[in-house]
């Protein structure tokens, strides 16, 4: 079964400080992937996405996520965190299967940015 | 106005009852979604629409069923709520099967 998997399941950054959160799936066919972020008491907002346009993808807030079919990951970063990035943060691949596709979603990591 | 809704946003029920929950969009999109959130767990996909005719089980669907009365309205129940049902759903509909899925804000459900 194809699968999204997230490193750590908690994050904290100082404000100012890197964000850098990391996801990886699996498969040899690159997929459409998606970064979605959490806040508190709502639903999901997507952050970016990958369409196999370009490698290094820009997306809202300052977040960019870059594709590296080689490591099979799409991490996404943030050179400086805000106190307002503080929330859970899903990783997505669109997979192909059954003649239907899928999204499937990594098991989140949980952002905290210490002032 | 929000693109998609849910109603409630919170219920509490007991163990046996049948619960039906609501998703309402205004994007215009054929395909609709239920999913499941535990926490650590990610999303789990229940259910999904490609249109009003076509109705898809998840990954998760046993103990729930579904149905879609309009192109912008899919309702997810459970026939007889169990504790394990305990989770945040969410509703969320998208353009194209390529394209990203819109989510509406959840509905928490907590089964006693």
């Amino acid at each position: 079964a194809q699968s999204v998997t997230q490193l750590g399941s908690h994050v904290s950054v100082s404000e100012g400080a890197l964000v850098l959160l990391r996801c990886n799936y699996s498969s040899s066919v690159p997929p459409y992937l998606f970064w979605y972020v959490q806040y508190p008491n709502q639903g999901l907002q997507l952050l970016l996405k990958y369409t196999s346009a370009a490698t290094l993808v820009k997306g809202i807030n300052g977040f960019e996520a870059e594709f590296k079919k080689s490591e099979t990951s799409f991490h996404l970063t943030k050179p400086s965190a805000h106190m307002s990035d503080a929330a859970e943060y899903f990783c997505a691949a669109l997979y192909s299967g059954a003649g239907s596709y899928q999204l499937t979603f990594g098991k989140g990591t949980k952002l905290s940015v210490i002032p | 106005d929000a693109d998609v809704t849910q109603t409630p946003r919170n219920r509490i029920t007991k163990t046996g009852k049948r619960i039906m929950l609501e998703c309402s969009q205004t994007k215009g999109h054929d395909r609709m979604y239920w999913y499941r959130q535990d926490p650590g767990l990610g999303l789990q996909l229940i259910y999904y629409s490609f249109d009003v005719k076509d109705i898809n089980k998840g990954e998760i669907s046993d103990g729930y069923s579904v149905s879609r009365q309009a192109q912008a309205k899919f309702s997810l129940s459970l026939e007889s709520a169990i504790p394990n049902q305990t989770a945040l759903y969410f509703c969320a509909t998208s353009e194209s099967r390529y394209n990203e899925q819109f989510f509406g804000p959840g509905t928490r459900l907590t089964v006693l």
